[in-house]
């Protein structure tokens, strides 16, 4: 089965740490994606990729960090700059040839630093 | 500036039918998409929407029209698995992002 998983479910940290959120895909999507989503908000972009060793920030990357090594990895790592790192991060994948295609999502990662 | 607007939550009844609306403002347009999500689980793509007009998927629908910035999504025979959040994002024009907006929680009841 073709589809996006990211690991683990539930993570929690002290404060001052860096942790990496993993997300892996074999849906042989060329863009991904990693979303940070808060009560009451929308999702919003931390950072993309459309392609292998190429990424982009979206609206909140201070205080996070990605890589894009392989097609099918795209890793997340929440740094300690991060002021407010306690959320539910989702990474999701899409084709990269058409607006049409919608973005599938992993189950997400429920971050808590305390 | 880019806005998509939402109610924060519904309420309605098994059974019934519920329309959720959307409306945006945003520097360019490049179509409409609408998610399910369970809260604590991934959204699920529902629907997609680029020229004015109503798609029918099933018991959901849903409604464009670009003058108006707005959309709707349509459920129809309500199910207690329809309790959710419904999420409503824009792509932006020449780029492959989406705006969100923060969701409408449908509570369904018996």
């Amino acid at each position: 089965d073709g589809g996006i998983t990211q690991s683990p479910k539930y993570l929690f940290r002290k404060e001052g740490q860096n942790v990496t959120l993993s997300c892996e895909q074999n849906l042989n999507h060329d863009a991904m994606y990693w979303y940070r989503q808060d009560p009451g908000q929308g999702l919003r972009l931390i950072y993309y990729s459309q392609i292998v060793n190429d990424f982009q920030k979206g609206d909140i990357a201070e205080g996070y960090s990605v890589s894009r090594e392989k097609k099918e990895s795209f890793p997340l790592t929440v740094t300690s700059a991060q002021k407010n790192p306690t959320a539910f991060y989702l990474c999701a994948s899409s084709r990269r040839d058409s607006s049409s295609y919608e973005q599938y999502f992993g189950p997400g990662t429920r971050l808590t630093v305390t | 500036g880019q806005n998509i607007d939402q109610p924060t939550e519904m309420t309605a009844t098994e059974g019934a039918i519920v329309q959720i609306n959307c409306t945006y403002q945003t520097s360019g347009f490049n179509g409409l998409f609408w998610y399910q999500q369970h809260a604590g689980e991934a959204p699920t793509f529902l629907s997609y929407n680029v020229l004015d007009g109503l798609e029918e998927k099933g018991r959901f629908s849903s409604f464009l029209s670009r003058s108006k910035g707005y959309s709707y999504l349509l459920l129809k025979e309500l199910q207690m698995k329809d309790s959710a959040s419904y999420l409503c994002a824009v792509r932006d024009q020449g780029n492959y992002q989406l705006i969100w907006g923060a969701g409408t929680k449908l509570i369904i009841k018996p």
